[in-house]
């Protein structure tokens, strides 16, 4: 079993809908990433969380380090918004300097 | 500020041949990581560098090294290429003497194709 689980694997929207993207991770974490990837591959990181909310524009983050559980949400999704969005985690363990990443969600909004 | 860079974009090697990537990180970033990202699937971490030294690794077999120079930036060496290393390896600084450490900026990729 993977350490960080996103789900849905891939997720289709119409323009203007709220969209949600969860992550759920099984090992104690310093910080949680939430990550927006294009087609060609370069990486954007949209969020840092290790309580709490974060809010940037249309994007909301959410964690709770109780459950182990993220939430990435998009309101008024619109068609540039389609991206892979990945979750990756801090793991706690002694000198783990890495991220370990979920196998991320393809979003799709369609206009 | 140009963010993190790395190159080449694009790169096409056969099998048994050895590839070099490189990194330059985003200004005032001493520590660099490597990832390698298959298709489809989330990027795994391959190693870290920081001052000069490799400090951590991931599951990958020692035809994967690295390099960090005395500018920050570094390289990432895979030798006897396997079809299997055909990837994007992406390249992310951090400053590591801060809190802010936790937070990586990612490079744009080297995709790499292994006939």
């Amino acid at each position: 079993k993977n350490e960080v689980e996103q789900s849905p694997q891939n997720l289709t929207a119409q323009e203007g809908e709220f969209i949600t993207i969860n992550c759920s991770y099984s090992v104690g974490i310093s910080a949680l990433h939430w990550l927006q990837q294009h087609p060609g591959g370069g990486i954007v990181s949209l969020f840092m969380l290790s309580s709490g909310k974060k809010k940037h524009g249309r994007l909301i983050a959410t964690i709770n380090i109780q459950e182990k559980h993220s939430s990435l949400h998009i309101t008024a999704s619109h068609p540039r918004d389609s991206a892979v969005y990945i979750c990756a985690v801090r793991p706690l363990r002694q000198g783990a300097q890495k991220l370990v990443f979920g196998q991320g969600t393809r979003l799709t909004i369609n206009p | 500020d140009a963010g993190v860079t790395q190159s080449p974009t694009h790169l096409i090697k056969t099998r048994g041949q050895q590839v070099t990537l490189r990194c330059s990180p985003k200004s005032g970033h001493d520590t660099v990581s490597w990832y390698q990202q298959a298709l489809g699937q989330g990027p795994q971490f391959i190693f870290q560098y920081y001052e000069e030294e490799e400090r951590q690794r991931g599951n990958f077999p020692d035809r994967f090294s690295g390099h960090q120079f005395p500018n920050y930036s570094s390289e990432l060496n895979v030798n006897a290429l396997l079809l299997g290393d055909s990837a994007l390896y992406l390249c992310a600084s951090s400053f590591f003497g801060t809190p802010s450490y936790n937070e990586q900026f990612f490079g744009p990729g080297t995709r790499l194709t292994v006939l």
